[in-house]
């Protein structure tokens, strides 16, 4: 069935660096536009970046602009987002997911979520 | 503060029929398709709707999508305890070339 596993998340200190991972299964994942989400703790859906199929196109939320870096290893059926200089407010739990359409926010399926812990 | 407005809560009692609104602009609601997720504690979003009214596969039919002009909603009849969730829409900005999500909706089933 199709599936996606985040991996990498884990407590760090503000400024720090961390990389985030998410492992595909079940489809064919170059045919598909990934994207990252994250939810803070208790509150709602912020939508982080995406990447096109062919890795030719990213796009970021402006929060996270010059910070992180998506990317994708369509050989490896994998998902990245690099985050540096990272800040307490990036603390959440970050979500992968398969864009079901282009530039339409439909996104099925999710993976479970890694959590993200900014120490001050 | 979300692109898109949505009531932080909601509730009824089993049986009734609920409804969840989303408000946007005509650079997202009002010019593109909204999804709605359904999201239950300590578990990753689920979509509920999508295309403003389809339904996947498993989702019942006495859920239903709607939208008009920068507006869109939720109902869910037949109130169940199993629906209490957060309930949360999203679409694309064409302003902002990015997708938008609503603040989300605690529906709770008294």
């Amino acid at each position: 069935q199709v599936k996606l596993v985040e991996s990498g998340g884990g407590l760090v200190k503000a400024g720090g660096s961390l990389r985030l991972s998410c492992a595909a299964s079940g489809f064919t994942f170059s045919d598909y536009y990934m994207s990252w989400i994250r939810q803070a703790p208790g509150k709602g859906l912020e939508w982080v970046s995406y990447i096109s199929s062919k890795n030719n196109y990213t796009y970021y939320a402006d929060s996270v602009k010059g910070r992180f870096t998506i990317s994708r290893d369509n050989a490896k059926n994998s998902l990245y987002l690099q985050m540096n200089s990272l800040r307490a407010e990036d603390t959440a739990v970050y979500y992968c997911a398969r864009e079901a359409g282009i530039r339409v926010a439909w996104f099925d399926p999710w993976g479970q979520g890694t959590l993200v812990t900014v120490s001050s | 503060q979300s692109v898109l407005t949505q009531p932080p809560s909601a509730s009824g009692t089993p049986g009734q029929t609920v409804t969840i609104s989303c408000s946007g602009s005509s650079s997202n609601v009002g010019s593109n398709i909204v999804n709605w997720y359904q999201q239950f504690p300590g578990t990753a979003p689920k979509v509920l709707i999508y295309s403003n009214n389809q339904r996947p596969s498993g989702v019942p039919d006495r859920i239903s999508g709607s939208k008009s002009g920068t507006s869109a909603s939720l109902a869910i009849s037949g109130l169940q305890s199993e629906d209490e969730a957060d309930y949360y829409c999203a679409g694309w900005d064409d302003s902002l070339n990015g997708p938008v999500f609503g603040g989300g909706t605690k529906l709770t089933v008294l």
